[in-house]
Order: structure tokens, then C-alpha cells, then sequence
């Protein structure tokens, strides 16, 4: 089975800052790697797909990056609604696998 | 809009069934694989199961393949998961997922499953 392993599990940072989420596979997964953000009580929702595909209706903040083993999702200016907890989610081989999260906080 | 609606969850005991069923609307059902995505109480997320748009293709986490069998019916545009031999660790909310070229882009609102004596 493909780990993903999310840093950090939690993270703290102020409105407007900038914030880089991490997530590194076990093995290569060649950019099947997408995000998704659950907020408290609610279903997840993708944000990103295949690396860097913003999922529709999704602000621009949001951004995604990475190749082989090691991706990044970026918000480019922390807004107070993106409180939320943050999976990344490898599709590349089977079984399908999520990171464990990272919680983002507001300072 | 796209519609998924979970129902069948509950208290169950060890050992014993429950059928999870998912309603869809919003979109041709018969087109998109479906799956089901578990989340145990305060934890992360596991995918369970997937099958393919016309059901000829499934697939399944080794935790629960020969207890869990996911199905559908594209006249109903209905998604079930029949859970037999059901153990404590398999208590989780239950989401049903359409799936887009192999990964889950819509997701309902869960069902709670709890097993227990």
C-alpha cells in the first residue's frame, strides 16, 4: 500500500498569510495526488485534482503542486472560512489512500 | 445539483448485517463509478470500495473484502454496500462518493455506523 504522510498535522498561521501544506508518498504516484478540505461536521470537498487542478467554484487561493513523491497545496492568503482540516489522497494505484491531515488553525 | 444521500446506518451488533444504500440525483448515474469512504470518530479518511459505472468492476480495501460487497442499481440510481460480519473497527461515518476519473469529486453527507454490543 502507497503512505501518505501530511506535515504538519497542525498548523496555526494569521488571516492573509501565506500557508504551504505538505504531502510525500511512499512511492511515486506520477501527480494522482488530489486535496480535499473538511470543515467541522461536514462532508470532505475536493479542492484540488491531479496535482494542480483547481476543482470548479473553488477560489484561486487555493493551489496545488508537486511531481513523484512530494506535493505541496498552497493558500495564498488565509482566509477565516478556510479553518478546516486538509487530506491529500493518492488515485494512482490500488488500494486508494488518504493522508492522515493536516488541521489548519487561525492565530 | 449533484445529490447523494446516505441512509441504512446505525447500531449494530458484532457480527451481525446492514445494508448502507446512497441515492444520487443531479447527474446520469449510469456514467460515473461510484465509491464509499469511511471516516472512524475523531480519525482521518479510508476509502472502502469502488465500482465501476455498469457494475462490472469493483474493488476493495483487504480489511473488508469478502464481508463488505458494494453494488448498484442504475434504474434506481441507487449505491448500496452490504456489510456482513460486521467487528468494532468498522464503526465510522459511511460516505457514499461519485467518482471522476478514479477519484471521489462529490461526497454526501454520511451515514453513522456503529458497532457494538
Amino acid at each position: 500500500d502507497i503512505q501518505m504522510t501530511q506535515s504538519p498535522s497542525v498548523l496555526s498561521a494569521s488571516v492573509g498569510d501565506r500557508v504551504t501544506l505538505n504531502c510525500k508518498a511512499s512511492q511515486n504516484i506520477n501527480k494522482y495526488l488530489n486535496w480535499y478540505q473538511q470543515k467541522l461536521g461536514e462532508a470532505p470537498k475536493l479542492l484540488i485534482y491531479n496535482t494542480n487542478n483547481l476543482q470548479t467554484g473553488i477560489p484561486s487561493r487555493f493551489s496545488g503542486s508537486g511531481s513523484g513523491t512530494d506535493y505541496t497545496l498552497t493558500i495564498s492568503s488565509l482566509q477565516p472560512e478556510d479553518v478546516a482540516t486538509y487530506f491529500c489522497f493518492q488515485h494512482n494505484s490500488w488500494p486508494l489512500t488518504f493522508g492522515s491531515g493536516t488541521k489548519l488553525e487561525i492565530k | 445539483e449533484v445529490q447523494l444521500v446516505e441512509s441504512g446506518g446505525g447500531l449494530v451488533q458484532p457480527g451481525r448485517s446492514m445494508k448502507l444504500s446512497c441515492a444520487a440525483s443531479g447527474f446520469t448515474f449510469s456514467n460515473y463509478g461510484m465509491a464509499w469512504v469511511r471516516q472512524a470518530p475523531t480519525k482521518g479518511l479510508e476509502w472502502v470500495a469502488t465500482i465501476s459505472y455498469d457494475g462490472s468492476s469493483t474493488y476493495y480495501r483487504d480489511s473488508v473484502k469478502g464481508r463488505f460487497t458494494i453494488s448498484r442499481d442504475n434504474a434506481k440510481s441507487t449505491l448500496y454496500l452490504q456489510m456482513n460480519s460486521l467487528r468494532s473497527e468498522d464503526t465510522a461515518t459511511y460516505y457514499c462518493t461519485r467518482e471522476r476519473r478514479g477519484y471521489p469529486d462529490y461526497w454526501g453527507q454520511g451515514v453513522m455506523v456503529t458497532v457494538s454490543s
